[in-house]
């Protein structure tokens, strides 16, 4: 079956504090993995994606994930998160079977940088 | 800010009534998808829509319909409310076959 799983569901940590949000996958396809980012009352926005290539992305703010295909996981990494981070985080999967290149989403991670 | 504006914002229905949502794709886009995300959850794969047809479907019932139209704008049309209906309603727009989909800040859907 095809499925993704976030393990945390809410990850508090002080600002400036290292942070790993983990994501896993299940898939007998070939996938594409995204992280996305949710703020309150607010839509998603794509933070950083792996399609193919160089198996370590990052984003603009900092943000860096890991694809391991032995491990079938998709950490999310900030070596120093700010207050500004605080957000809902959902990882995200394409199974390459699927013709309409849907997105399957875990059950998302609430980050809460603290003072 | 990605350029897919949804409409409305908030809406409060009932039990048992109809409801609309629309979405404006991005310019250049000719794909519509729509996703269903409960409170405390991660969004599920409502449908997708291309050349006005139905391209791809997740696990919801027919009660669910949507429509795009020439210009890919896209409704979600739901039948039959039920409060578990309740959620916030995503729209996103890609090019067909691209990984990359860009979303609509969504309609918060109330059921009473």
């Amino acid at each position: 079956a095809q499925s993704v799983t976030q393990l945390d569901s809410q990850v508090p940590v002080f600002e400036e504090a290292p942070v790993e949000l983990r994501c896993n996958y299940s898939s007998s396809v070939s996938v594409y993995l995204f992280w996305y980012v949710q703020y309150p009352n607010q839509g998603l926005q794509l933070l950083l994606k792996y399609l193919s290539g160089s198996t370590l992305v990052e984003s603009i703010n900092g943000f860096e994930a890991e694809f391991n295909k032995s491990q079938t996981s998709f950490h999310l990494r900030k070596p120093s998160v700010h207050i500004s981070d605080t957000a809902e985080y959902f990882c995200a999967v394409i199974f390459a079977s699927g013709s309409a290149r849907q997105l399957t989403f875990g059950s998302g991670t609430q980050l809460t940088v603290l003072p | 800010e990605t350029g897919v504006t949804q409409s409305p914002t908030h809406l409060i229905k009932t039990r048992g009534q109809q409801v609309t949502l629309r979405c404006s794709s991005q310019s250049g886009h000719n794909t519509v998808s729509w996703y269903q995300q409960a409170l405390g959850q991660g969004p599920q794969f409502i449908f997708q829509y291309y050349r006005e047809e139905e391209n791809g479907r997740g696990n919801f019932p027919p009660r669910f319909s949507g429509l795009q139209f020439p210009n890919y704008s896209s409704e979600l049309n739901v039948n039959a409310l039920e409060l578990d209906d309740s959620a916030l309603y995503l729209c996103a727009s890609s090019l067909l076959g691209s990984t990359e989909a860009f979303f609509g800040q969504g309609t918060r859907l109330t059921v009473v």
